[in-house]
């Protein structure tokens, strides 16, 4: 079973309120992602991290930012959210290097925006 | 640049039925290639994977082979459930340092009893 967990699961928030959704894994490891998943189903890369203090735009440009103080913790945050932002967005993680291993994701936030 | 390209759905089958969902990629080099499962409000998970040509992966009845000639990675199983229904997602990693897997655009399929 994976390590990585994100917060909260689901989330109903007014336009205009900042929010930060939490990802967290104890498998230490360097790289960490943020996807967003559109309603069909596709998956888009929009943040990445090498390791701490590493942090890269991913191929879907996104108003939200992130950062990486730990290893083990990559939150993503919007500053003023707005209903285009309403999506399900997926963390995940992988280990440094080898170009077969395994990523790993957590269960998801669910996000609405109203 | 990389790419994945899977049948597009939704697939939709009657329990014990054969399942094939084709994957063919485009990527530099010589990529692993991976089949991914989302079951319904869960996050992606690992269901198998190839690591060169020829290799097969295999899990819970899933099997894929790594064909370089067709450049595919098609899935197949042979008797699917109920349980099966899920989203799937063919994916390759081209290595390197600046590693991030390549996703296709996810096929959902549905069993029915």
């Amino acid at each position: 079973e994976a390590d990585i967990y994100q917060t909260p699961r689901y989330l109903v928030i007014g336009t205009g309120k900042k929010i930060t959704l939490e990802c967290s894994q104890t498998m230490g490891h360097d790289k960490m992602y943020w996807y967003q998943q559109d309603p069909g189903m596709e998956l888009h890369l929009i943040h990445y991290s090498y390791g701490v203090n590493s942090t890269e735009k991913g191929d879907l440009s996104s108003e939200s930012t992130v950062s990486r103080i730990r290893t083990e913790h990559f939150p993503l945050t919007l500053e003023s959210a707005r209903p285009s932002h309403t999506s399900q967005y997926l963390c995940a993680s992988s280990k440094q290097g080898a170009k077969n291993t395994e990523a790993f994701f957590g269960q998801g936030t669910r996000l609405t925006v109203v | 640049g990389d790419s994945v390209t899977q049948m597009e759905g939704p697939v939709t089958l009657s329990e014990e039925a054969f399942l094939t969902i084709n994957c063919t990629y485009t990527a530099t080099g010589y990529p692993s290639l991976f089949w991914y499962v989302q079951y319904p409000g869960e996050g992606l998970q690992l269901l198998l994977k190839a690591t060169k040509a020829d290799d097969k992966g295999s899990n819970k009845g899933f099997e894929a082979t790594y064909r370089k000639e067709t450049t595919s990675f098609h899935l197949e199983k042979g008797s699917v459930q109920v349980s099966d229904s899920a989203v799937y997602f063919c994916a390759l990693d081209s290595g390197g340092s600046n590693y991030k897997l390549t996703f296709g655009k996810g096929t959902l399929l549905t069993v029915n009893p």
